[in-house]
């Protein structure tokens, strides 16, 4: 088990529901990511947050909004989804933006209805 | 635009046998190069970050390569066993001013090990 926690683990959510995804790191990270794993394509970064600023945002729909409260937490708030965003949704943290090794949650696995 | 591929796709070897899984990337303007396992449903487990000034690291029976130069890498497992299955992922961190040091992916290859 890595020190990157992320809740749920399965999400099955209607095209009009709003629900959050919730990541929580307990290494003394400052940098966290949310990635996006779809079938057949590799993943893809959404949103890189470095100490508490978001300092990328990876042409992501408006319908992903990103949040981090402080640096060991990091939410991914999803309103009016479609089909295609049905996908594995990854958390990651490190130490420091540039160089440093990322460590991975176990994902969530959502499904859009 | 940085790219990654893996090659092969899927492999599939009995136990016991010595294995190569490549990695190619089309900027050499990199920080730093990382390994993972990911197995089905799972999240990612990092095996190896290699350094883009290093050449290789090693992990017990994992050795992976690094030739910043020609844009690869290379992942070797020796003696593989039917717990390494798993689908295997190659990801680089890009350097210069204007990236945050976000990881491009390849696609992966699957491993299979038969007993």
């Amino acid at each position: 088990e890595t020190g990157v926690t992320q809740t749920p683990r399965h999400l099955v959510m209607g095209m009009t529901n709003k629900k959050s995804l919730k990541c929580e790191q307990h290494l003394g990270h400052n940098a966290m990511y949310w990635y996006k794993q779809s079938a057949k394509k590799p993943l893809e970064l959404m949103f890189v947050y470095s100490l508490e600023e978001r300092v990328e945002n990876n042409s992501v729909p408006s319908r992903f909004s990103p949040e981090c409260p402080n640096s060991s937490h990091l939410f991914l708030h999803l309103h009016t989804l479609q089909p295609e965003d049905s996908a594995l949704y990854l958390c990651a943290s490190s130490p420091g933006q540039f160089s440093y090794e990322q460590y991975f949650g176990p994902g969530t696995r959502l499904t859009v209805t | 635009k940085q790219e990654v591929t893996q090659i092969p796709a899927a492999l599939s070897v009995p136990e016991g046998e010595n294995l190569v899984l490549n990695c190619s990337f089309t900027d050499s303007a990199i920080y730093n190069l990382q390994w993972f396992r990911q197995d089905p449903g799972k999240g990612l487990t990092s095996l190896l970050l290699i350094q883009s000034s290093q050449r290789e690291q090693t992990s017990g029976r994992l050795n992976a390569s690094l030739d910043k130069s020609s844009g690869r890498s290379t992942l070797y497992i020796a003696a593989s066993q039917p717990g390494d299955s798993a689908t295997y992922l190659c990801a680089v961190k890009e350097s210069g001013s204007s990236n945050t040091g976000k990881l491009i992916f390849g696609q992966g290859t699957t491993l299979q090990v038969k007993p």
